[in-house]
């Protein structure tokens, strides 16, 4: 079945850096957008960044835009988020999830995310 | 940004009983619209896309409906298991979500 499952979560300080995973199963990898999402008991949902399938389109958030990379490696089935200079207020769950064939499509399925905690 | 509003907050119903959740967008997103169940502990559920279509696996007692700004999803006979938060989100000019609606048991 299609299964997403991120890693990487933890505690930083603030100013820190940590790299986020999603490893996909259950599905062709490179044929589907896939995209990060946060959730935090402040800010609710919120829609970090998306990677298109060949990588060629990439969009950030303003929130994080500057301080976060995503980035995808095909042969391995493998999500990333680069979350560099971290905030109080990036501390959240992070969750992968798969977008679509095309752009702005639903998101289907979700991991079941990781916590990321920015607290000096 | 567009800014999804969903209402009540909090919905208390009894089970077996018709739920309806209400979503608005600040500005039209034709029907790309979305609905997520999510329980504690775990991630948002696919419930409902492009406004009205059900997701594969989806029960037929969930239903959607509306375009342009003004959205519902429909219970319409209310399981044990459907007691949880629903969120909504366009997917019309980037994404953006609801701040969510908690249905729960009267």
């Amino acid at each position: 079945q299609v299964q997403l499952v991120e890693s990487g979560g933890g505690l930083v300080k603030p100013g820190g850096s940590l790299r986020l995973s999603c490893a996909a199963s259950g599905f062709t990898f490179s044929d589907y957008y896939m995209t990060w999402i946060r959730q935090s008991p402040g800010k609710g949902l919120e829609w970090v960044s998306y990677i298109r399938f060949d990588s060629s389109t990439i969009y950030y958030a303003d929130s994080v835009k500057g301080r976060f990379i995503i980035s995808r490696d095909n042969a391995k089935n493998s999500l990333y988020l680069q979350m560099n200079s971290l905030r109080v207020e990036d501390t959240a769950v992070y969750y992968c999830a798969r977008g679509g064939r095309r752009a702005l499509e639903w998101f289907d399925p979700w991991g079941q995310g990781t916590l990321v905690t920015v607290s000096s | 940004e567009i800014v999804m509003t969903q209402s009540p907050a909090t919905l208390s119903v009894s089970p077996g009983e018709r739920a309806t959740l209400s979503c608005r967008a600040s500005q039209s997103v034709s029907s790309k619209l979305a609905w997520y169940q999510q329980k504690p502990g775990q991630a948002p559920r696919l419930l409902i896309y492009d406004a009205s279509t059900r997701a594969t696996g989806i029960p037929a007692r969930f239903s959607g409906g509306g375009s342009g700004t003004e959205f519902t999803l429909t219970i319409s006979s209310l399981q044990s298991e459907d007691f949880a938060v629903y969120f909504c989100q366009q997917y019309h000019y980037y994404y953006t979500f609801g701040q969510g609606t908690k249905l729960e048991i009267k």
